[in-house]
């Protein structure tokens, strides 16, 4: 059974930096494109991030392009996003989610709460 | 600046036939978008509905379908059921790796 566990939300001050973490299991990791999708409190959905499953090429939308860098470890069925300058406008609950193909999410974790503020 | 429009509420009768849709601020959508829909209800993780325009997703009941409509992509749901209510999001895929999503439809069953 594919199971998505995001980790690593809190609170971070304007400017400041964050680690998100998605563990995967059920699934062969390294076959899949893995992407982050945010919510900010009370809005729709938006694409924030994806990685291809064996070369590693990343997409950013033009909002976190910069300042979010996606990677994940293979090895370790994890994804992660890097996550820094971070602005009021990032506050969001993030979701990782498996690209059963690229542009088709089939599997996604429970989210993971993050808040920027002083 | 390409946006992916929504209607941002819709209602429709139990039992009743709705078709929501999903459009482009500037050009006509097609199957090369390979526009996909989600349903989420509060506190709950997206669910996948129709993918590629229009393939089920596991498990959706037979009456979610989607569709090229003009020049938009639809989400149609006949005989709709209190459970229907939710909120509906398409994405479409923009080329070169990225994706949007519409702003969402808040879907009334009523």
């Amino acid at each position: 059974e594919v199971h998505l566990v995001d980790s690593g939300g809190g609170l971070a001050q304007p400017g400041g930096s964050l680690r998100l973490s998605c563990a995967a299991s059920g699934f062969t990791f390294s076959s899949y494109g893995m992407a982050w999708v945010r919510q900010a409190p009370g809005k729709g959905l938006e694409w924030v991030s994806a990685i291809d499953g064996s070369t590693g090429t990343t997409y950013y939308a033009d909002s976190v392009r910069g300042r979010f860098t996606i990677s994940r470890d293979n090895s370790k069925s994890r994804l992660y996003l890097e996550m820094s300058s971070l602005r009021a406008e990032d506050t969001a609950l993030y979701y990782c989610a498996r690209a059963y193909y690229w542009y088709y999410f089939d599997f996604w974790g429970q989210g993971a709460l993050v808040t920027v503020s002083s | 600046q390409t946006v992916v429009i929504q209607e941002s509420s819709f209602s429709v009768s139990p039992g009743g036939t709705v078709t929501l849709t999903c459009g482009l601020n500037s050009g006509s959508v097609s199957s090369g978008y390979y526009p996909s829909w989600y349903q989420q209800t509060p506190g709950q993780a997206p669910r996948p509905l129709i993918y590629g325009t229009n393939t089920r997703s596991s498990g959706v009941p037979d009456r979610f379908s989607g569709s090229i409509l003009g020049n938009k992509a639809a989400l149609t749901i006949s005989g709709a059921q209190a459970e229907d209510e939710s909120d509906y999001y398409c994405v479409m895929y923009m080329g070169s790796g990225i994706l949007m999503f519409g702003g969402g439809t808040r879907l009334t069953v009523l």
